[in-house]
C-alpha cells in the first residue's frame, strides 16, 4: 500500500531554474526523510524533518515539513545538472522495524 | 569508504536460471534490509534481518526468493527459477538509526 504521493512524477528544467517537489499523505508521520537517488546508484539520505512546520536548509535545497506532519516539500534554488536524480520521500519506522516505505518519487532532469 | 557494498552490480541471466546476490553492510550495523526497485517506482521492501534473524518478509518475496544472513554480517539474496518479472534493481541497506543503501544489483532476466 502506497502511503505517499509524490508530485510531479517527472520534471525537466534548465540549469538555473527553481523548482519545488511535493510529498503528500493522508497519514500523520512522526518524521519524514528525503533521499536522492542518482542513476545506477542507491538512495542517499538528504534530510530528516521531525517537527511540524520545520524548515531545514541544505545549501540550495530547502525542506519543509507541513504543520500537520502529513506533507513535505523540497525546494531547489538555481538547479544544477548535479541535482539530476530521483527524489524520494519516506517516513522512517512507519512500516515497523524501521523499514522504509517510499513514494514513487519525482524524477528530476536538469539540463545545462 | 566503509559503506554498504553489493555484488555483482549487474547480472544478466536467462529465464529459469538461479541467481545469488551478496550484500556487505556497514560493519557495526545490526539491521539489514533488502528492497526491490522497478523502473519508475521507489524501492519496495522485501525482507529484514536483525543480526542473523530474519524478522520480516514482504508478500513480494515469493517462494522462489530466499535470503540469509548466516553470521549476522553479510547477506545473500537468491532467486530460483528466475522470471522476466524479476528484472529489477535489488538494493540492500543497513542501519543503526538511519538507513544506508548500497549501490544495488541490477538484474535483467531474458
Amino acid at each position: 500500500t502506497q502511503l505517499l504521493e509524490q508530485s510531479p512524477q517527472f520534471l525537466s528544467i534548465q540549469e538555473g531554474e527553481n523548482l519545488t517537489v511535493y510529498c503528500n499523505s493522508s497519514s500523520v508521520f512522526s518524521s519524514l526523510q528525503w533521499y536522492r537517488q542518482e542513476p545506477g546508484e542507491g538512495p542517499v539520505l538528504l534530510v530528516t524533518v521531525v517537527t511540524g512546520g520545520e524548515v531545514k536548509k541544505l545549501k540550495r535545497l530547502t525542506f519543509q515539513f507541513g504543520d500537520a506532519r502529513k506533507d513535505s516539500s523540497l525546494h531547489i534554488t538555481a538547479a544544477q545538472p548535479g541535482d539530476t536524480g530521483l527524489y524520494l520521500c519516506a517516513p522512517p519506522g512507519s512500516g515497523g522495524y524501521n523499514k522504509l516505505i517510499f513514494g514513487a518519487g519525482t524524477r528530476l532532469a536538469v539540463h545545462p | 569508504d566503509t559503506g554498504v557494498s553489493q555484488d555483482p552490480r549487474h547480472k544478466i541471466t536467462k529465464r529459469g536460471q538461479n541467481v545469488t546476490f551478496r550484500c556487505d553492510p556497514i560493519s557495526e550495523h545490526n539491521r539489514l534490509y533488502w528492497y526491490r526497485q522497478t523502473l519508475g517506482q521507489g524501492p519496495e521492501f522485501l525482507t529484514y534481518f536483525q543480526n542473523e534473524a530474519q524478522l520480516e518478509k514482504s508478500r513480494l518475496l515469493s517462494d522462489r526468493f530466499s535470503a540469509e544472513r548466516p553470521k549476522g554480517s553479510f547477506s545473500t539474496l537468491e532467486i530460483q527459477r528466475t522470471e522476466q518479472g524479476d528484472s529489477a534493481m535489488y538494493l540492500c541497506a543497513s542501519s543503526s538509526e538511519d538507513s544506508h543503501f548500497g549501490p544495488g544489483t541490477r538484474l535483467l532476466v531474458l
